[in-house]
């Protein structure tokens, strides 16, 4: 099994500043087979980025999404209010044994 | 409209047996590999099972493994879990999801939540 580990668990930032999450995996994802979702409280998680870099349908520019291998990350180049959530990595390398990690959280300062 | 409507949760006792439903509109259903993930409260996201497009394969989490059946019903568009031998650790808003190829989830409903408590 590929174990995720997102770090920080929360960020507490201000609108308006660039943030950096990490995604790291256990072994090695190849292709990267990484997505990236977000959640608000009381919704289900809404896909941002697949494939490592491709922002899904709808997900604005300020997403960005990069890494190979074990390393991972999600930028968003300036925080919106709408950003703070909690964020999710997946790997689906070893589809069908899907795996997520912990999430980070995003909290608004 | 494209949407997938989780439905069937509820507080059952441990032991206990549960049906959930996720009925699917505006795409065809029979096209897509179909799952159920869970988020137990104030917890991360755990994948539970899927289903291929064809309802040729089956896989499940190793935690749930011969107590849940997950199964579709094309001509209803219908996905569906079967839990039994539920357990507290079982309690958690249950999120049917389609795959992408099987990778990724473009799609999710709002989910459904089961409660396992005597």
């Amino acid at each position: 099994e590929i174990v995720l580990t997102q770090s920080p668990g929360t960020l507490s930032l201000s609108p308006g500043e660039r943030v950096t999450l990490s995604c790291r995996a256990s072994q090695s994802i190849s292709s990267a087979n990484l997505a990236w979702y977000q959640q608000k409280p009381g919704q289900a998680p809404r896909l941002l980025m697949y494939d490592a870099s491709t922002r899904a349908t709808g997900i604005p520019d300020r997403f960005s999404g990069s890494g190979s291998g074990t390393d991972f990350t999600l930028t968003i180049s300036r925080l919106e209010p709408e950003d703070f959530a909690v964020y999710f990595c997946q790997q689906y390398d070893r589809s069908p044994m899907y795996t997520f990690g912990q999430g980070t959280k995003l909290a608004i300062k | 409209q494209v949407e997938l409507v989780d439905s069937g949760g509820g507080v059952v006792q441990p032991g206990g047996s549960l049906r959930l439903s996720c009925a699917a509109s505006g795409f065809i259903f029979s096209n897509y590999g179909m799952h159920w993930v869970r988020q137990a409260p104030g917890k991360g996201l755990e994948w539970v099972a899927v289903i291929f497009y064809d309802g040729s394969k089956r896989y499940y989490v190793d935690s749930v493994k011969g107590r849940f059946t997950i199964s579709r019903d094309d001509f209803k568009s219908t996905l569906y879990l079967e839990m039994s031998s539920l357990r507290a650790d079982d309690t958690a808003v249950y999120y049917c999801t389609r795959d992408i190829r099987s990778t990724y989830f473009d799609l999710w409903g709002r989910g459904t939540l089961v409660t396992v408590s005597a």
